[in-house]
């Protein structure tokens, strides 16, 4: 069964530190990827996809997230967190169904 | 172009009751799902309509949960009789087509079960 993880559950940083958060899927067959966020009080909204081509895909807010097929794993990084990242962060990925890891609460100290 | 919209925000039930949830997608989306998400842990798959039809229902916990999509249009989740572990955050979304596509979300309905 296609199944994504996700290893942090909590995450606090202070503004300007570096953010990787970690992704993993087992599925085979096709591989599309996502990272989506929720911003307190809002929807959740895509960051950035993969479907294909360039493993290093990059999305909106200077997002950007690495696909490496040798390690299943799809891990979304920033070099300098802001503030406003402060959300929560979910891993998806599927084949035709969409399937999401647990998320990862993000907090950035000012 | 209006969002995805789900109704009620809130829902406040005593174990044993009906409650009904409503998705209405964006126009012209032919893909629908659930997602429920109880505190603290994944959001997790419950079912995907392509139109009317359910393309996938296999997430749907036990048979006190009832789908539907009739004309292809808005959705509803009814959940009888409630009980207390349904507590959670109902999420629907929706797709134009199946499969590589993002997903546009609701805000989701509350739902209480005490």
């Amino acid at each position: 069964a296609q199944s994504v993880s996700q290893h942090n559950h909590h995450v606090i940083l202070s503004e300007a530190a570096s953010l990787e958060l970690g992704c993993n899927y087992s599925y085979g067959g096709t591989v599309n990827l996502f990272w989506y966020v929720q911003y307190p009080g809002q929807h959740l909204q895509l960051l950035l996809k993969y479907f294909s081509g360039d493993p290093l895909v990059k999305g909106i807010k200077g997002f950007e997230a690495e696909f490496i097929k040798s390690k299943f794993s799809f891990n979304l990084r920033k070099p300098s967190v802001q503030w406003s990242d402060t959300a929560e962060y979910f891993c998806a990925g599927g084949n035709n169904d969409m399937r999401f890891g647990a998320g990862t609460r993000l907090t950035v100290k000012p | 172009e209006a969002g995805v919209t789900q109704f009620p925000s809130h829902s406040v039930i005593e174990k044993g009751q009906t409650v009904t949830l409503r998705c209405d997608p964006i126009s012209g989306h032919d893909n629908l799902y659930w997602y429920r998400r109880v505190m603290g842990k994944e959001i997790k798959f419950l079912l995907h309509f392509v139109k009317e039809s359910k393309q996938d229902e296999s997430g749907m916990p036990n048979n006190r949960f009832l789908a539907e999509r009739t004309g292809g249009t808005y959705s509803t989740l009814k959940v009888q009789p409630a009980e207390l572990e349904d507590s959670g955050v109902y999420f629907c979304a929706s797709s134009p087509r199946t499969g590589n596509e993002k997903l546009f979300f609701g805000s989701g309905t509350q739902l209480s079960v005490l």
